[in-house]
């Protein structure tokens, strides 16, 4: 299956501000998902991302705080905006690159403070 | 909405015995996966079961899909330390809509 990697794989950011998390897969892939995960926790779906089309988000997450760019069918990026402690938690890229399941990115933890 | 419910939550095990882990969904699933990310990784794909009462084996690990495609199961054989890590399933209710148990944290005593 393929490799999805992902930057960066931590980072320490203050209130306010914004952090985007980069993910590069080698080969091409249609969609790609966002997903935060609590240390812990269990993945939540943050957003689907397809090429040249506007993410599709769940329920909980709208586009001006995570927005999402998917400019081709090998990379894409998710931004966490105006960010609050609330935000701290893991972030996980990924895409079906196989026969089935999900490939992951190796995550990106954020800590807000 | 659409859940899927995983136990247990914890399992200690010595080394030598065995582990499984349960999953149901208030929903019949298209198809369900198995995860296992170790501690401090992300989760790697183990395992698709599509069939009713599918039932598919990987070394010492067996992974079974219910007849009526709303539970699952994961079971380890004889347990070792490299088992150690959080298991995951995900069902998928079509339309790439997966959903993740809350996930069974296994730990190995040696």
């Amino acid at each position: 299956s393929a490799v999805i990697s992902q930057k960066p794989s931590r980072d320490i950011c203050q209130r306010g501000t914004s952090l985007t998390i980069q993910c590069q897969v080698d080969s091409q892939v249609t969609m790609m998902f966002w997903y935060r995960q609590q240390p812990g926790q269990s993945l939540t779906l943050i957003a689907t991302a397809n090429q040249g089309s506007e993410a599709t988000y769940e329920s909980g997450f709208v586009i001006d705080k995570f927005p999402i760019s998917r400019p081709n069918l090998t990379f894409s990026t998710l931004t966490v905006s105006n960010m609050s402690p609330e935000d701290s938690s893991i972030y996980l890229c990924s895409a079906i690159t196989g026969v089935g399941g999900y490939t992951f990115g190796s995550g990106t933890r954020l800590t807000v403070v | 909405g659409q859940q899927v419910m995983q136990i247990p939550q914890y399992q200690h095990v010595q080394e030598g015995e065995d582990f499984t882990t349960y999953c149901n969904s208030s929903t019949t699933l298209s198809n369900i996966q198995w995860y296992k990310q170790r501690p401090g990784g992300h989760p790697v794909f183990l395992i698709q079961l599509v069939k009713s009462g599918e039932v598919k084996k990987q070394k010492r690990l067996t992974f079974q899909f219910g007849e009526a495609k709303k539970n699952s199961s994961l079971h380890i054989t004889a347990t070792q330390t490299t088992d150690v890590g959080t298991y995951f399933c995900a069902g998928d209710t079509g339309g790439f809509k997966t959903i993740f148990g809350a996930g069974t944290r296994l730990f190995v005593k040696a």
